[in-house]
């Protein structure tokens, strides 16, 4: 069955400290990838993107991915984790052949010490 | 350029009632899509429309509907209200396909 997975429901890392959530997707093709980050009681923030190309990709607040085919993975990481990181991220994919439904995981909550 | 727009952003109803949520897309995005968010489903595809006609459909009963007009704006309706139907409903609008989706803040539905 066709699924995204985020191994880790909940992460603690202290400030300053790295971080790398993953995720693996099982497709037959190569979709597109996306991570977004939520935080309490708002909507979901896009914060990077994977349509083709270069396999390593930047988004915004500090954050990258890298996308992995031989192991159908695209973790996110961030070198140095600030305290307001703290919230819900989610890997989602989207199927060229199905239009623009997108598929996310079950989400990995961030927590970080200070 | 707007996000995009979710109203109301908290509704509170009793079992039975009906109720109508709606979404402004950003200008330009003709795909709105629609999710529900709990604790303990996450996030579930509820369906996409593009241009007026819906697209996607995820595995919902039939009390839940929607549509969309010719200005992209969307609303979504649930009859028959259940005590489960308690969520957080996201809406997502995009250009197309394969395009990021943008969602808006939510409205948080609460079933007495």
């Amino acid at each position: 069955a066709q699924s995204v997975t985020q191994p880790d429901i909940h992460i603690t890392v202290s400030e300053g400290a790295s971080l790398e959530l993953r995720c693996n997707y099982s497709y037959g093709a190569t979709p597109y990838l996306f991570w977004y980050v939520q935080s309490p009681g708002q909507g979901l923030q896009l914060l990077l993107k994977y349509f083709s190309g270069d396999t390593l990709v930047q988004g915004i607040k500090g954050f990258e991915a890298e996308f992995k085919r031989s192991q159908s993975s695209f973790n996110l990481r961030k070198p140095s984790v600030h305290w307001s990181d703290a919230a819900e991220y989610f890997c989602a994919v989207s199927l060229a052949d199905t239009g623009n439904q997108f598929y996310f995981g079950t989400g990995t909550s961030l927590t970080v010490i200070p | 350029k707007a996000g995009v727009t979710q109203t109301p952003r908290y509704l509170i109803k009793t079992r039975g009632q009906q109720v109508t949520l709606s979404c402004s897309p950003i200008s330009g995005h003709r795909s709105v899509s629609w999710y529900q968010q709990t604790p303990g489903q996450g996030l579930q595809f509820l369906f996409e429309y593009f241009s007026e006609t819906q697209r996607n459909k995820g595995n919902f009963p039939g009390r839940f509907s929607g549509r969309q007009f010719s200005n992209s704006r969307s609303e979504m309706n649930v009859s028959t209200l259940e005590l489960g139907d308690s969520a957080l409903y996201l809406c997502a609008s995009s250009p197309g396909p394969g395009q990021p989706q943008h969602f808006g803040d939510g409205t948080r539905l609460s079933i007495l």
